[in-house]
């Protein structure tokens, strides 16, 4: 299995903060890394495909970029709404695997 | 809009099994573009894939749960099922139900179920 490896386990910021999650393959997955954001109580909900394609519907503060072992999520001014736990998923092999999450909270 | 909904019993006896039944509507089960999968996610731990199926019954899933897994899908009544046999309490999780998108190019899981605690206890 392909493991996902993403740093850091918790994050501490502010509104308008700029943020920079990473993931990192266990071997190299092309583009095939997907981001979820995943509020308390809630399902995952999918904000980027392909490692660096937008969702409809999700605000352009947030962008990712990577390919092969190494990838990040980034959202480039906090907003109150997006405070919430980040993960990571490769989509290059079965069976596809997760990060253990990114949680995201407020300084 | 597809949207998804989990269904079955919270609470579920060591050593029997676990069923559960997602509804899918907004969209039809049979179409070409999607299987339909489950992923479950231990309390306060990461998120693991269970398996996906295929409307036509075709499955894949994850080795690391052995033979304990079945999928079925009723497209008369546009719902997939898991059954997990011979649940302890490590398989306390909140179980998702998920459209799994697939080309040549990606796949993703999106949307997803509201996700469903089954709690394995005596």
């Amino acid at each position: 299995d392909i493991q996902m490896t993403q740093s850091p386990s918790s994050l501490s910021a502010s509104v308008g903060d700029r943020v920079t999650i990473t993931c990192r393959a266990s071997q190299s997955i092309s583009s095939y890394l997907n981001w979820y954001q995943q509020k308390p109580g809630k399902a995952p909900k999918l904000l980027i495909s392909t490692a660096s394609s937008l969702q409809s519907g999700v605000p352009s503060r947030f962008s990712g970029s990577g390919s092969g072992t190494d990838f990040t999520l980034t959202i480039s001014s906090l907003q109150p709404e997006d405070f919430a736990t980040y993960c990571c998923q490769q989509s290059y092999s079965n069976p596809p695997t997760f990060g253990q999450g990114t949680r995201l909270e407020m300084k | 809009q597809l949207q998804l909904q989990e269904s079955g019993p919270g609470l579920v006896k060591p050593s029997e099994t676990l069923s559960l039944t997602c509804t899918v509507s907004g969209g039809s089960i049979s179409s070409n573009s999607y299987y339909w999968g489950w992923i479950r996610q231990p309390p306060g731990k990461g998120l693991e894939w269970i398996g996906n199926i295929y409307y036509s019954g075709s499955t894949y899933h994850n080795p690391s749960l052995k033979s304990r897994v079945t999928m079925s899908v009723d497209t008369s009544k546009n719902q997939f099922s898991l059954k997990l046999s011979s649940v302890t309490a490590a398989d306390t999780a909140v179980y998702y139900c998920a459209a799994f998108f697939s080309s040549s190019w990606s796949s993703w899981f999106d949307p997803w179920g509201q996700g469903t605690l089954v709690t394995v206890s005596s």
